[in-house]
């Protein structure tokens, strides 16, 4: 089946300062990725959709200079948190999908990364 | 907009016996639903789907799920549980198809004891 990885698996760092994950489909093109975030017994909430080539779609309440997201190329997703603050702790899952052309495809999750700062 | 409800927080079984876990969604049109388990610090595992046909959905592991549009349900059951199976399990909709965002539910999480 298709694999989504995500590297780091976890981290820890400083207030104040940015961290960068990435989401990698190892064995399909994936047009469009997801980013998920998923605070201590909670839900997954959707954070942004990005597409290959063009910028990310934020959620409601989801700032974009905060959470920036690149997807450069068709297996490469980047999520980065700038100046980060302890409450952007959280566990962050990304997801791929080969495409929107069929409708009877999937997205398949990442492992997740989770994010510490202190 | 889409919603799903997961009524139960937490459920506790016993080893062997039979498993349901309940799903709830509101959506207005085909809905595309998923079953995921998670384990404790790990991403999702798909465990099934249904996008179109027979009702009852066959996944792994053993489970299956059971569409019923007149109660807007897509509960998952397993005939017998196994320890392993102790584990947070998320019922999503997809918005409009199976690969755009999906809505999850809050979780079951699942205690298997002896």
């Amino acid at each position: 089946g298709a694999v989504v990885s995500q590297h780091p698996s976890w981290v820890i760092c400083k207030s104040g300062t940015s961290v960068k994950i990435e989401c990698r489909s190892l064995d399909f093109q994936a047009t469009t990725m997801f980013w998920y975030r998923q605070f201590p017994k909670q839900s997954l909430m959707l954070m942004a959709t990005s597409n290959e080539g063009s910028k990310a779609t934020y959620e409601q309440g989801v700032e974009k200079d905060k959470f920036l997201i690149n997807h450069a190329s068709l297996t490469l997703s980047t999520l980065t948190v700038t100046s980060a603050h302890p409450e952007d702790s959280s566990f962050y899952i990304c997801s791929a999908t080969p495409g929107l052309a069929d409708i009877q495809e999937t997205q398949y999750f990442g492992p997740g990364t989770r994010l510490l700062v202190l | 907009a889409q919603s799903v409800t997961q009524p139960d927080i937490h459920i506790t079984v016993s080893e062997g016996a039979s498993l349901e876990l309940r799903c709830n969604y509101s959506y207005g049109a085909t809905p595309y639903l998923f079953w995921y388990v998670q384990s404790p610090g790990q991403g999702l595992q798909l465990l099934l789907k249904y996008f179109s046909g027979d009702t009852l959905v066959q996944g792994i592991k053993g489970f299956e799920a059971e569409f019923k549009r007149s109660q807007s349900s897509f509960n998952l059951r397993k005939p017998s549980v196994h320890w392993s199976d102790a584990a947070e399990y998320f019922c999503a909709v997809g918005r409009n198809s199976g690969n755009t965002p999906l809505v999850f539910g809050k979780g079951t999480r699942l205690s298997v004891i002896a």
